[in-house]
């Protein structure tokens, strides 16, 4: 069965980064994209940003240009996502979500598949 | 970017017929995804593209979609669909980016 299991939970200072991994299984993990979310305390989804495993290829949202960085490891079948320069703001759940489109179906990208989530907590 | 807004909550009476809405630009170019997020729980997949349910899903989610607007329709809500829903889309902007819908919280009383 397809499974994206997260790194543990993290705490930081301002300033530092962070690096979740997601280690993707019951899947061919370079035929499928990941993609980031993060949520902080009662508040809404933001979707920060997307990989193709395969080609390494990224695309982020402009809040995050800058500041994350999406990287893989084919071997080990494994995503992860970078936050550098952390502030209070960032303290969130990150989530990692498989993203998939498919010809059959125009115009439709969706998330099939999501990790457990990873909390990130900013604090001095 | 684009941004999709939701109606911050709607209540429906158990058995009864709830229609979610998402409108935002991009729409009229993609189809929206649906989510449904219980508290403490990761988000899942309840309706994508045109109206495809994944496998598990009950019937009685269901989507569709005009111009600028998505929808998600829950017709005879149950209890256990009291929850948060986001739309997703992709931006018209280009570049593979996404946007998620501002969130619409769902009570069955």
């Amino acid at each position: 069965q397809v499974q994206l299991v997260q790194s543990g939970a993290e705490v930081k200072k301002p300033g530092a980064s962070v690096k979740v991994s997601c280690k993707a299984s019951g899947y061919t993990f370079t035929s499928y994209d990941i993609n980031w979310v993060r949520q902080a305390t009662g508040q809404g989804l933001e979707w920060m940003g997307w990989m193709n495993p395969n080609s390494g290829n990224t695309g982020y949202a402009q809040k995050f240009q800058g500041r994350v960085t999406m990287t893989r490891n084919t071997s080990i079948s494994t995503a992860y996502m970078e936050l550098s320069s952390l502030r209070s703001e960032d303290t969130a759940v990150y989530y990692c979500a498989r993203g998939r489109w498919e010809p059959s179906l125009p115009r439709t990208y969706y998330f099939d598949y999501w990790g457990q989530g990873t909390l990130v907590t900013v604090s001095s | 970017s684009s941004e999709l807004t939701q109606d911050p909550a709607v209540s429906v009476a158990l058995g009864q017929t709830v229609r979610i809405t998402c409108q935002g630009d991009s729409l009229r170019s993609y189809y929206a995804s649906w989510y449904q997020q219980k508290p403490g729980q990761a988000p899942v997949l309840v309706i994508y593209g045109k109206n495809n349910r994944p496998s598990g899903i009950p019937d009685r989610f269901s989507g569709s979609s005009s111009g600028n607007t998505a929808s998600l329709t829950i017709t005879g809500a149950q209890a256990e669909d009291e929850a948060d829903y986001y739309c997703n889309s992709r931006d018209s902007s280009g570049n593979h980016l996404k946007v998620f819908g501002t969130g619409t919280k769902v009570t069955v009383l």
